[in-house]
Order: C-alpha cells, then sequence, then structure tokens
C-alpha cells in the first residue's frame, strides 16, 4: 500500500532552471495539496486541487504552477528556479473534508 | 500573521513522564485540530484530531483538550517513550475543502 508518492526525493537545481514534482496517490482520494516547509516554520499551502478539474492557490503561490492530472497525480512546476524556493515540498491528499491528510515523505530541493 | 502558534520550539522529557504540547490560534473560523508527528526525512504521520464540538478526544496515550473560549489546544502523551521522540505540529482547518494552517512545531525529545 503505498500511500502518497512524491518524485524525486532530492534534486539540486541552478537558478532560472524549471523542474516538475511529481505527486501520486493510491487511495482514491478526491482532494491533493502541495506544502513547503522551511527552517523554523510549519508547512505552509502553496496549491491545491479540490477535486479533479480544480486547482487553487493556497497561501504562498508566487513561483508555482499546478496540474491536476487525473484523480491520482498532482504534480508542482517551478518555471524558473529562486534560492528562495530551496525547501521541503509535501505534497498530501484526503478522501473529503475534515478527515486528516495523508502525506508523502517529501522532495528535498536545493537551489543554487 | 501567524494564525496557528506553536510558542515552544522543544520540549524535553523523562520517558514514563507526561508530554504536554501547547498550542494557539486566532481564526475563530477553525472548526478542526489535528495533531502531526514528524520524524527526519519522512512526512508528517497523522497522530490525533478533534472537532470543535468536542473539548477532549483520547487515542491511546494521547489525548487532545481544546479550549475553544480561549482558542488553545494541547496535547497529552501519557507515558511518553523514547520513541516518541519526534517534532509534533497541531494545525487547524476551517473548510470542508480540508487546507490545512499549521504551527511551527515542537521537537520532543523523551530521555530513557
Amino acid at each position: 500500500n503505498a500511500g502518497v508518492t512524491q518524485t524525486p526525493k532530492f534534486q539540486v537545481l541552478k537558478t532560472g532552471q524549471s523542474m516538475t514534482l511529481q505527486c501520486a496517490q493510491d487511495m482514491n482520494h478526491n482532494s491533493m495539496y502541495w506544502y513547503r516547509q522551511d527552517p523554523g516554520m510549519g508547512l505552509r499551502l502553496i496549491y491545491y486541487s479540490a477535486s479533479e478539474g480544480t486547482t487553487d492557490k493556497g497561501e504562498v503561490p508566487n513561483g508555482y504552477n499546478v496540474s491536476r492530472l487525473n484523480k491520482r497525480e498532482f504534480s508542482l512546476r517551478l518555471e524558473s528556479a529562486a534560492p528562495s524556493q530551496t525547501s521541503v515540498y509535501f505534497c498530501a491528499s484526503i478522501r473529503n473534508g475534515y478527515q486528516p491528510q495523508h502525506f508523502g515523505d517529501g522532495t528535498r530541493l536545493s537551489i543554487l | 500573521d501567524q494564525q496557528v502558534k506553536q510558542n515552544s520550539p522543544s520540549l524535553s522529557v523523562q520517558e514514563g513522564r507526561i508530554s504536554i504540547l501547547n498550542c494557539d490560534y486566532t481564526n475563530s473560523m477553525f472548526d478542526y485540530f489535528l495533531w502531526y508527528k514528524k520524524y527526519p526525512a519522512e512526512g508528517p504521520t497523522f497522530l490525533i484530531s478533534i472537532s470543535s464540538i468536542k473539548d477532549k478526544n483520547e487515542d491511546g496515550r494521547f489525548t487532545v483538550f481544546l479550549n475553544k473560549s480561549a482558542k488553545h489546544l494541547s496535547l497529552h502523551i501519557v507515558p511518553s517513550q523514547p520513541g516518541d521522540s519526534a517534532v509534533y505540529f497541531c494545525a487547524a482547518s476551517e473548510t470542508s475543502y480540508g487546507k490545512l494552517t499549521f504551527g511551527q512545531g515542537t521537537i520532543l525529545t523523551v530521555h530513557p
């Protein structure tokens, strides 16, 4: 039972490069989320998809785009990476509201 | 504006004793609260939750208390075990889309 799978686990980029972080869940969940975690801070919501075909901005959306490819997959794209986007990125999913979110193990991204 | 705050960055307790982790929030529209546990290099794992219609929820060694008038929740772990050593995040939700707002986290260390 894989749950939420994120790829890659680690990545180093140069400033200005682009990159897509992949997330897939096998729990038939409706809603999916992207968060970033920075030192000394909690997780902050970047974008979310309440259901297949919809996406909405979260707290820190600038510099990112997302695609809800199908019910299983939700990708996060950095079009022109900046050092401020160095972070650990987590994907999460839930079946519907007021249930605990299930998280992947994260993608550790460094931008030089 | 930090809507969810964990004011203690760290907590150290002896094995067998009680661990009490605290969390304050400012948004009175939050109606669902969760605690997550996180080990290094892993994603957050759901621990326990409480809805705003309750003031207490228990699950084994873990109890969450909610004081709505004070906008405060706490997590009690009794008895504490060395395996409980991790970062604990509180989170809150106000919408049916399951968007979570996280606190900064508290590092719990349980000494044998």
